[in-house]
């Protein structure tokens, strides 16, 4: 069955410190693997995505994922982490329904206290 | 531009009523998506449309359906409202159906 593992429901840093979370995931084929940042009472914004190519995936906010098929995972990591970066984080694959139709299945996340 | 609007933000609705959540996509995207986020818990994939037809169902009960009008904004109708349905229901929208989702802020929903 197609998932994501998130194992860390909880992590706290220093800011400035750097981070990383974990995601493993479960999926056939080859996955489209995505990271999205909530804050409190709003919706998802996407951080980064790898569809192919490359396996070291730069995306905004100075965040970057490596894609790692032999581990089936997808680490997200920041050198130095700010205050506002504060969040869940949630890691999720993209998985067809039909033909040019995809679901996205999302882990549990991982919610970031920074500490000043 | 206008990303994907959904409302209402917040509703309460009592037990056993039925609730009508609208999402609008962004101009030009096709495909939306409705999902749902219990508390502490990552989102559910509910239905997703693409050119006005539904393309996949998750596993949930028929009391929720949907729709994707000509504009290409969408429905999303529960019926007989139980507490367990209590959550953010996070609308999202994309170019094709297999492309790049956007969300919106979603409508919380409680149920009493």
């Amino acid at each position: 069955a197609q998932s994501v593992t998130q194992p860390d429901i909880h992590i706290t840093v220093s800011e400035g410190a750097s981070l990383e979370l974990r995601c493993n995931y479960s999926y056939g084929a080859t996955p489209y693997l995505f990271w999205y940042v909530q804050s409190p009472g709003q919706g998802l914004q996407l951080l980064l995505k790898y569809f192919s190519g490359d396996t070291l995936v730069q995306g905004i906010k100075g965040f970057e994922a490596e894609f790692k098929r032999s581990q089936s995972s997808f680490n997200l990591r920041k050198p130095s982490v700010h205050w506002s970066d504060a969040a869940e984080y949630f890691c999720a694959v993209g998985a067809t329904l039909s033909y040019n139709t995809d679901k996205l299945i999302f882990g549990t996340g991982t919610r970031l206290q920074v500490f000043p | 531009d206008a990303g994907v609007t959904q409302s209402p933000t917040h509703l309460i609705k009592t037990r056993g009523q039925h609730v009508t959540l609208r999402c609008s996509p962004i101009s030009g995207h096709k495909s939306v998506s409705w999902y749902q986020q219990v508390l502490g818990q990552g989102p559910q994939f509910i239905f997703q449309y693409y050119e006005k037809e539904e393309r996949g169902r998750g596993n949930f009960p028929d009391r929720f359906s949907a729709r994707q009008f000509p504009n290409y904004s969408s429905e999303l109708n529960v019926n007989a409202l139980l507490l367990g349905d209590s959550a953010l229901y996070l609308c999202a929208s994309s170019l094709w159906g297999n492309t790049e989702a956007f969300f919106g802020q979603g409508t919380r929903l409680t149920v009493v």
